[in-house]
């Protein structure tokens, strides 16, 4: 498998600006996770989806933030209107079944809000 | 609130040394910890799982164990090598009803030099 894919790797945008970032999970895995990092909060948890349903969100900022996941092998998550402090490297996860198991990070999108 | 704690936030050691990594959380009824390493500009990769049951994992150079009781973990290196440079993060699942979600210490920056 090619592990966790996420895209772009990097996106540059102005304030106000709608941000797209997209996540393909691990084939057979039904957990996916979304995580932003910054030097000042370090890896903080947004949401999570189990079988493509939303499970917990109460990381997730502010409205501004939505994610979805339309099917297994798929999910968003958008930035709507972008701000500045919104700049983070976005990591997707994803694993599978079982509480005990392992999450596998993709490479993470690097966002700048200009 | 769960808070995870990780000392020192840098560390720089001379290649050939056995070293330590602390980790520490407020809240003792955790599920499982995890040790995870990131690179720079790259995601976490897992090294260690412990079950909140067991009392340390090893994986080769690596050992972490785990003290519920007084919420602590550690992570030994044994003979670091300069690939062993990178930011190692710990992170602790909650009890079971809290699903897979992860809280993370902020991590160490291992810096070995050859």
């Amino acid at each position: 498998d090619a592990g966790v894919i996420q895209s772009p790797r990097h996106e540059v945008t102005e304030m106000g600006q709608e941000v797209t970032l997209r996540c393909k999970p691990i084939s057979g895995h039904d957990y996916l996770f979304w995580y932003r990092q910054t030097m000042m909060r370090g890896l903080e948890l947004l949401i999570y989806f189990n079988n493509n349903v939303p499970i917990d969100d109460s990381g997730m900022p502010e409205d501004r933030f939505s994610a979805k996941m339309p099917n297994a092998s798929f999910s968003t998550l958008k930035i709507q209107p972008s701000e500045p402090r919104d700049s983070a490297v976005y990591f997707c996860a994803s694993s599978s079944p079982g509480l005990s198991a392992t999450q596998y990070f993709g490479p993470g999108t690097r966002l700048t809000v200009l | 609130k769960q808070e995870v704690t990780q000392i020192p936030a840098a560390l720089s050691v001379p290649e050939g040394e056995n070293l330590v990594l602390n980790c520490s959380f407020t809240d003792s009824a955790i599920y499982n910890l995890q040790w995870f390493r990131q690179d720079p500009g790259k995601g976490l990769t897992s090294l260690l799982l412990i079950q909140s049951s067991q009392r340390e994992q090893t994986s080769g150079r690596l050992n972490a164990s785990l003290d519920k009781s007084s919420g602590r973990s550690t992570l030994y290196i044994a003979a670091s090598q300069p690939g062993d440079s990178a930011t190692y993060l710990c992170a602790v699942t909650l009890s079971r009803d809290a699903g897979n979600m992860l809280t993370f210490g902020g991590g160490t920056r291992l810096m070995v030099k050859p």
